[in-house]
């Protein structure tokens, strides 16, 4: 059974960082590329990042470039997404998942919340 | 960037009636390679999406034969042939072609009467 687990969120003040990991099993985690998504309280869903299977090719959406940092440990399985500088408006339960391959993995995510 | 905008954004139904939920993306997703690159996922209540459709028309492993992706460059549909009441959520497509970024639609919420 393929699961990703998302850990690492929680309570930070605006201006503070957070460390987001991802652990997966039950898949070649190398053989895929990987995101992370989010999704603010009652909205929908927002892609935040991507990494390629091997970390050669990255991309950020324009809301976050600049203060966050996707990376990836193919030997320990794990993806990662390292936040600096949160606001307010980066509230939200972000996902680990899969985009691109029809495989449709997604961890069951965690929580950040970004207040004083 | 390209802009996926669905329609309706609420969609109530009766069980066991059909429903159908549109998607239109602002340039084309159809791939020289001749396949159309939309998804389709649910998100139940409390839950993670999940991917009911791939590359516009492939149900997803799982998926039951009552949901069903069709449509070609900037018009999709999801079809629901008769719709059960675990099908409950909000229904989002998403385009994974011209990156980045992925971009998804508003959601669509699928309720029973």
């Amino acid at each position: 059974e393929v699961q990703l687990v998302e850990s690492g969120g929680g309570l930070v003040q605006p201006g503070g960082s957070l460390r987001l990991s991802c652990a997966a099993s039950g898949l070649t985690f190398s053989s895929y590329s990987m995101n992370w998504v989010r999704q603010a309280p009652g909205k929908g869903l927002e892609w935040v990042s991507y990494i390629s299977r091997s970390s050669s090719t990255i991309y950020y959406a324009d809301s976050v470039k600049g203060r966050f940092t996707i990376s990836r440990d193919n030997a320990k399985n794990s993806l990662f997404l390292q936040m600096n500088s949160l606001r307010a408006e980066d509230t939200a339960v972000y996902y680990c998942a899969e985009l691109d391959y029809g495989d449709g993995y997604w961890g069951q995510g965690t929580p950040v919340t970004v207040s004083s | 960037e390209i802009v996926m905008t669905q329609s309706p954004l609420s969609l109530p139904v009766t069980p066991g009636e059909p429903a159908s939920i549109s998607c239109r993306s602002s340039q084309s997703l159809l791939h020289s390679n001749g396949n159309n690159y939309v998804y389709w996922y649910l998100q139940k209540p409390g839950q993670p999406p999940q991917l009911l459709i791939y590359l516009g028309s492939n149900r997803a492993s799982g998926v039951p034969d009552r949901f069903s992706g069709s449509g070609s460059g900037t018009d999709f549909t999801l079809k629901i042939s008769r719709v059960e009441a675990e099908d409950v959520g909000v229904y989002y497509c998403m385009q994974p072609l011209q990156t980045p970024p992925y971009t998804f639609g508003q959601g669509t919420k699928l309720e029973i009467k």
